[in-house]
C-alpha cells in the first residue's frame, strides 16, 4: 500500500531554534500534502495544505511565518518550525493523497513528536 | 462544511465482546467517510472508507461500518474485541470537491482482559 515517511520521529530542541520535519510519499506522487498538529488526547487539527510548486494554504490562526512549508517536489513536503517555543511542543503529522485522486483516503506519516525545552 | 461527531471519548469493552464506536456526520450532501486508528505515538492507519458505493463497508482487522443516511451515522463495529484493538479511533469526513479532511474528536478504546 501507499507509504508516507515522516522524519524525524522525535526531536528535542532548545527554545529559539528551528526544526525541520520532512514528509515523503515513497511510492506515489502527491501534488497535495497536509500538515496536522495533535495535542495530547485531542484530535488532529489541520494546519496547512501544501501544494507542489506553489505556496501553502494555511488554516485560520496558523502563523505562516512560524510554520514554513515547502513542497518542492511531488514526493516531498517540509515543515519548518521557526524560533520554536515550548508551546510549539506537539505531535505533528503529515499526510498525502495520490495525485489526481481528490477524494481518496489520505495516507499518513507516523508523526513527529516535537519537544521544545 | 462537513463535520463529524464522535460520541464517547472513551469506550471500554471486554475481550471477545462487541465493539461499537459511534460517528455521526453533518452534511446535506452525503460525504466520503473514513475511520482511522492511531496507536500511541504513531500516525494514522486507514481502517475503512465509504465512498457512496455499498453502505456496509468492511475494513481491516475485522472492523466494519455501516453508512445510514436516515440516521446520518457511520458507526464502527467489530464482533469480537481483541487486546490488540486498544487504540484511539478517529472518524473523518470529506465533501466531494473539497480536499480537506475533517476529524472527529476521537474515541479511545480500552479492552478489558
Amino acid at each position: 500500500g501507499a507509504v508516507v515517511s515522516q522524519h524525524p520521529s522525535r526531536v528535542i530542541c532548545k527554545s529559539g531554534t528551528s526544526v525541520k520535519i520532512e514528509c515523503r510519499s515513497l511510492d506515489f506522487q502527491a501534488t497535495t500534502m497536509f500538515w496536522y498538529r495533535q495535542f495530547p488526547k485531542q484530535s488532529l487539527m489541520l494546519m496547512a495544505t501544501s501544494n507542489e510548486g506553489s505556496k501553502a494554504t494555511y488554516e485560520q490562526g496558523v502563523e505562516k511565518d512560524k510554520f514554513l512549508i515547502n513542497h518542492a517536489s511531488l514526493t516531498l513536503s517540509t515543515l519548518t518550525v521557526t524560533s520554536a517555543h515550548p508551546e510549539d511542543s506537539s505531535f505533528y503529522i503529515c499526510s498525502a493523497r495520490h495525485r489526481g485522486a481528490r477524494n481518496s483516503p489520505l495516507h499518513f506519516g507516523n508523526g513527529t513528536r516535537l519537544t521544545v525545552t | 462544511a462537513q463535520s463529524v461527531t464522535q460520541l464517547g471519548s472513551h469506550v471500554s469493552v471486554s475481550e471477545g465482546a462487541l465493539v461499537l464506536l459511534r460517528c455521526n456526520y453533518s452534511s446535506s450532501v452525503p460525504p466520503y467517510l473514513f475511520w482511522y486508528v492511531q496507536y500511541p505515538n504513531q500516525g494514522l492507519q486507514l481502517l475503512l472508507k465509504y465512498t457512496s458505493a455499498a453502505t456496509l463497508v468492511k475494513g481491516i482487522n475485522g472492523f466494519e461500518a455501516e453508512f445510514k443516511k436516515s440516521e446520518t451515522s457511520f458507526h464502527l463495529t467489530k464482533p469480537s474485541a481483541h487486546m490488540s484493538d486498544a487504540a484511539e479511533y478517529f472518524c473523518a469526513g470529506i465533501n466531494f470537491g473539497n480536499e480537506k479532511l475533517t476529524f472527529g474528536t476521537g474515541t479511545r478504546l480500552t479492552i478489558i482482559p
